[in-house]
Formats: C-alpha cells, structure tokens, sequence
C-alpha cells in the first residue's frame, strides 16, 4: 500500500526567502511521485512528477523535487518565493499494484508575506 | 482548447436525497478519476474509468457509483446523501489508461462544491 506524509499543514516565508515543503513517502513498489498546487475555487495543477531516472525533477514556476529513495523523501523546493505562491500544495504517490491509483497528502498551506 | 469541465459549479442538497455530478473530459482524452476532497484534507480516491470500464475504486461506500458514456464524459452519482458527503468534488481526464497515476499527466477541473445540509 502506498501512502503520502506532508510535514507541515502550514509554512510561511518571506517574499524572496527559500520555499521548502516535506513530503514522505510509503511504497511497496517503486513509486511515481508527484507535486500538485491548487489555488483558492480552483482544481489541481501538476507542479512536477518522478517517474524514473533523474532523481532531480524540475518542474513549472520554478519550482523542482529531488527523489531520495534512501529517505524516502520528495521534498519540493524553489530558491525565492514570490506572493504568486501562495497556494496549497499536495504530494501525491502512486504505483502500478494491479491497478493505478493517486494517493494524496493532506495538503500545505504556503504563506507569502511581503 | 476546453480543459475538464464539470458541472454544476456548486450544488445544495439534503440529507437522504441523491445527486449526480457531471465532467467532460478534455478532446482525446478516454480516461476520467473523479476525487473527494473535504475541507482541510486531501483528494481521495473514488474511481477510474477507462473505455467506459472501471479501471479502479476507492474505499467508498457503495452509495457512490459511477458511469463513463461512448463520448468519454462521466458521471458520479452519490445516494441517501450524508452531512459527511459535503466536499469538493473533483474530476481528472488523461489520455493514458493510468489515468495520469503513472507517467502520464491527469489534467483536474475545477470541482463541484457539493453541501449536504
């Protein structure tokens, strides 16, 4: 069974300052690892996805993941926040156990003051 | 090009009645998931259509069915409605049978806001 932690149900940086959100991960099989950023009123956005290879996953806004099997980690980073940020932001795995299905975190809240 | 759209936008209903929410999934696109998404928390899984077939289920109750049509559009029906189905009710379409779970991407709609009173 596959399952997403996401430390942290809210962070808040200063505009210009590093955005770091956790993401920990549980798979049997190897996993596909995503990122999603959802705004107020508005369904999900694909940041960026590990499938295989690369295990530093650049992805859209500036925004990249690095895969740490050993930590079982995906960490989201980006090196200067800007206000547009402001968003939650879901982790999500899954894995081809007989079948696909997107297992999601319970979400961060990202605060950008200014 | 039109992204997922889902209809209605927002939706009352009471306890005990049913409801039936709508997406239209991207031109191409034969794969439709739709997802739970309470306040505070989370998408959860409910089901995947691919080809009109259910691909996957999440761990709902059977009050929660689902169709997929020839024209790949879908359907989520909810019955004896709870307090507890009050959520945000999310559609995803992909073109791949993974529906966006493995390397393909899952492009979401904006929701149903559903409230059940």
């Amino acid at each position: 069974a596959q399952s997403v932690t996401q430390l942290g149900s809210h962070v808040s940086v200063s505009e210009g300052a590093l955005v770091l959100l956790r993401c920990n991960y549980s798979s049997s099989v190897p996993p596909y690892l995503f990122w999603y950023v959802q705004y107020p009123n508005q369904g999900l956005q694909l940041l960026l996805k590990y499938t295989t290879g690369a295990t530093l996953v650049k992805g859209i806004n500036g925004f990249e993941a690095e895969f740490k099997k050993s930590e079982t980690s995906f960490h989201l980073t980006k090196p200067s926040a800007h206000m547009s940020d402001a968003a939650e932001y879901f982790c999500a795995v899954s894995a081809n156990t007989g079948g696909f299905k997107t297992i999601f975190g319970a979400g961060t809240r990202l605060f950008v003051k200014a | 090009d039109a992204g997922v759209t889902q209809s209605p936008t927002h939706l009352i209903k009471t306890r005990g009645q049913q409801v039936t929410l709508r997406c239209s999934p991207i031109s191409g696109h034969k794969s439709v998931s739709w997802y739970q998404q309470v306040l505070g928390q989370g998408p959860q899984f409910i089901f995947q259509y691919y080809e009109k077939e259910e691909r996957g289920r999440g761990n709902f109750p059977d009050r929660f069915s689902a169709r997929q049509f020839p024209n790949y559009s879908s359907e989520l029906n909810v019955n004896a409605l709870l307090l507890g189905d009050s959520a945000l009710y999310l559609c995803a379409s992909s073109p791949s049978r993974t529906g966006g779970a493995g390397n393909t991407e899952a492009f979401f709609g904006q929701g149903t806001r559903l409230t059940v009173v």
